[in-house]
């Protein structure tokens, strides 16, 4: 089955924690892609990348990093330094024949900071 | 500022009764306006995408149409399992997808 995986579902983290959310991809998609959705309001972008070893900075980027070593694996790393971690945490991946590719989602995780 | 507005927030149908989904786009140098499905602690499920003024695309019940202010989904004779949170999102000059808040849809039966 191609598709999107994320792991874990559900992530519960302590203050002052680093977690890592996994994102894997077998459509073999250029693109990949991490959004936060809080309740009522849209997806915001935090971190995107378009090729292996590089990426860029989304709208939200303060206290997240990625990683790109793979072409099917882009996780998010959620610092310490993120003030409000609580959300539901969606990848996606596109192909890149010049941008106006069809992004396609994973089935996210729900992350909660206790 | 680029801006995606969806309206309404929140729609109540009866089984079989059509009604229209509002997404209002305020976003330069369009490149394309997608529509997603999202079911409660889900990824959204891609639905359409239009690329210019004027074009239509249709699916089962769903159709999607554009103007260059806004979209438009319409759900004929929609049933319960049509419920769901429809998303709009708009990409812009740089190929960013800007997204609305959507619209939360109940279909009683």
């Amino acid at each position: 089955d191609g598709g999107i995986t994320q792991s874990p579902k559900y992530l519960f983290r302590k203050e002052g924690q680093n977690v890592t959310l996994s994102c894997e991809q077998n459509l073999n998609h250029d693109a990949m892609y991490w959004y936060r959705q809080d309740p009522g309001q849209g997806l915001r972008l935090i971190y995107y990348s378009q090729i292996v070893n590089d990426f860029q900075k989304g709208d939200i980027a303060e206290g997240y990093s990625v990683s790109r070593e793979k072409k099917e694996s882009f996780p998010l790393t959620v610092t310490s330094a993120q003030k409000n971690p609580t959300a539901f945490y969606l990848c996606a991946s596109s192909l890149w024949t010049g941008g106006k590719d069809t992004q396609y989602f994973g089935p996210g995780t729900r992350l909660t900071v206790l | 500022e680029d801006q995606v507005t969806q309206s309404p927030e929140a729609l109540r149908l009866q089984e079989g009764e059509s009604s229209s989904l509002n997404c209002s786009y305020t976003v330069s140098g369009l490149r394309g306006l997608f529509w997603y499905r999202q079911d409660p602690g889900k990824g959204p499920e891609f639905l359409f995408t239009l690329y210019s003024a004027g074009e239509e695309k249709e699916k089962e019940r769903l159709k999607a149409t554009l103007t260059k202010k806004e979209s438009f989904l319409h759900i004929t004779a929609p049933k319960p399992e049509d419920s769901a949170t429809y998303l709009c999102a708009s990409m812009d000059s740089s190929y960013k997808l800007i997204f609305g808040s959507g619209t939360r849809l109940l279909v009683r039966p």
